[in-house]
């Protein structure tokens, strides 16, 4: 069954500090990886897309890492912002017709000051 | 980046009236665009995906006939909620495919909030 675990499910940090957020997956066959994130009462906003054959992608401040072996992904978010609390989703494409999503349950993060 | 509209952005509703969410894609053609629901702290659930001039295809345990959709071209899509009830109310979020060149993605629309009194 293709699904998508992402850890912790919620997580507080202080302005400043850096986080690392955690997907693995269990989608086969795999097309990509997304992170998205998605403020509260809005949809979801693209951070980084990746590939089967792509191991670490940046967007500013946010850092994606992909092992393909492993089935592991992880978001990294460094000098965090008090606008960067927001649920995190990780999504796997499925690679077949309509390129169905798997999506995580997210990571509820909340950064104070 | 593309760029997906929804609208309205929240809308109230008396039990029983129908109401319809916009869904368009600014920039880009969609053949494709699909329709989620997003209950309070939930992820996103695919309800159906709508192709361009063709019927959509439901996800298992959507009803068609209470959820309609229509995909008329390739730059808007609607769905209407018919009969609604208060369980209804939910987050609905419509994405549409990114046009053929790169990596196979979706764009979000911002989402619509309906609350069925």
């Amino acid at each position: 069954k293709n699904q998508v675990e992402q850890s912790p499910q919620s997580l507080i940090i202080l302005e400043g500090k850096n986080c690392t957020l955690q997907c693995n997956y269990t989608v086969s066959p795999f097309s990509n990886l997304r992170w998205y994130k998605q403020d509260t009462g809005r949809g979801p906003v693209s951070l980084t897309i990746m590939t089967f054959s792509e191991n670490t992608k940046s967007n500013g401040r946010y850092t994606a890492t992909l092992d393909a072996d492993t089935k592991q992904s992880s978001l990294h978010i460094t000098a965090s912002q008090l606008s960067d609390s927001a649920s995190y989703i990780c999504v796997v494409s499925v690679l077949s017709g309509n390129t169905p999503l798997v999506f995580g349950k997210g990571t509820r993060l909340s950064v104070i000051a | 980046g593309a760029v997906v509209s929804q609208h309205p952005s929240w809308v109230i509703c008396k039990s029983g009236t129908s109401v319809k969410i916009e869904c368009r894609s600014l920039d880009f053609q969609a053949t494709t665009m699909f329709w989620y629901r997003q209950f309070p702290k939930q992820s996103l659930m695919l309800m159906a995906t709508s192709n361009e001039g063709s019927k959509a295809t439901y996800e298992q345990g959507v009803e068609k006939d209470k959820f309609l959709i229509n995909h008329a071209s390739l730059t808007l899509s609607t769905l209407t909620v018919t009969s609604a009830h208060p369980e209804d109310s939910s987050f609905y979020i419509c994405s549409a495919r990114a046009p053929a060149g790169g990596p196979d993605t979706q764009y979000f629309g911002p989402g619509t909030r309906l609350t069925v009194l």
